[in-house]
């Protein structure tokens, strides 16, 4: 089966960029998302990218896919404290009936003032 | 949250109690989903409903129903509550646009004592 595999603690620095890492094992086309959970709330999605593209930018976001290496990355830029959360990512592979998310169990970015 | 309505939002329960998670959607999409989420377990999906009738188990679907009657909703039903069932419960919907989204509800704190 599918698996999502994720560093557990990320911390950087207020105006610093965040990269958050993720692999994958799905080796079929695949949907690849990111999500993020702030204490208490729901998963709110913020990007997702599908397995025949390489990058996707969206604002502060960025994020990168390796398909050789199956490694997604999740670049935030001019990290804020606001950005302080869990980050989840996500798989969902392609086609008729494949319609499960397989999740990483999260990194926790902390953002220090 | 795209339409997702989860209720209750926080519930106590004593072991062997049973009760209802509730979860409407109101944009008329068919697939639905019921995921437990655990510290350091990240998200893991109980059931899924591809359309109005049907259902499937999903990674951990054992002391759980579910039911379908409708496309609006999707509920989940726990007979003989468990300690072990203690968790946070996301109701979450598979848009099949937006690049095939899919979308959580705020999600509901459980908590078996």
């Amino acid at each position: 089966g599918e698996d999502v595999e994720q560093s557990l603690f990320l911390s950087v620095r207020e105006g610093d960029s965040s990269v958050i890492n993720c692999t994958y094992t799905d080796s079929s086309s695949t949907y690849l998302y990111w999500y993020k959970q702030e204490p208490g709330a729901g998963l709110q999605l913020l990007t997702y990218i599908f397995s025949n593209m390489d990058m996707k930018q969206d604002q502060r976001l960025t994020v990168l896919l390796n398909k050789k290496d199956k490694h997604l990355s999740l670049r935030i830029a001019d990290t804020q404290t606001g950005d302080s959360a869990i980050y989840f990512c996500a798989e969902r592979p392609s086609g008729a009936g494949s319609y499960q998310l397989t999740f990483g169990k999260g990194t926790k970015l902390s953002v220090i003032p | 949250n795209a339409g997702v309505t989860q209720t209750p939002k926080f519930q106590v329960l004593k072991t062997g109690q049973s009760m209802t998670l509730q979860c409407a959607q109101d944009m008329n999409h068919n697939s639905m989903y019921w995921y437990r989420q655990d510290p350091g377990m990240g998200l893991r999906l109980i059931y899924y409903s591809a359309s109005e009738g049907t259902t499937d188990k999903g990674e951990v679907p054992n002391g759980y129903n579910v039911s379908r009657l409708n496309k609006r909703e999707f509920s989940l039903r726990l007979e003989s509550a468990a300690p072990s069932q203690t968790s946070v419960y996301f109701c979450a919907i598979y848009t099949g646009s937006d690049g095939n989204t899919i979308y959580f509800g705020e999600g509901s704190w459980l908590t078996v004592v």
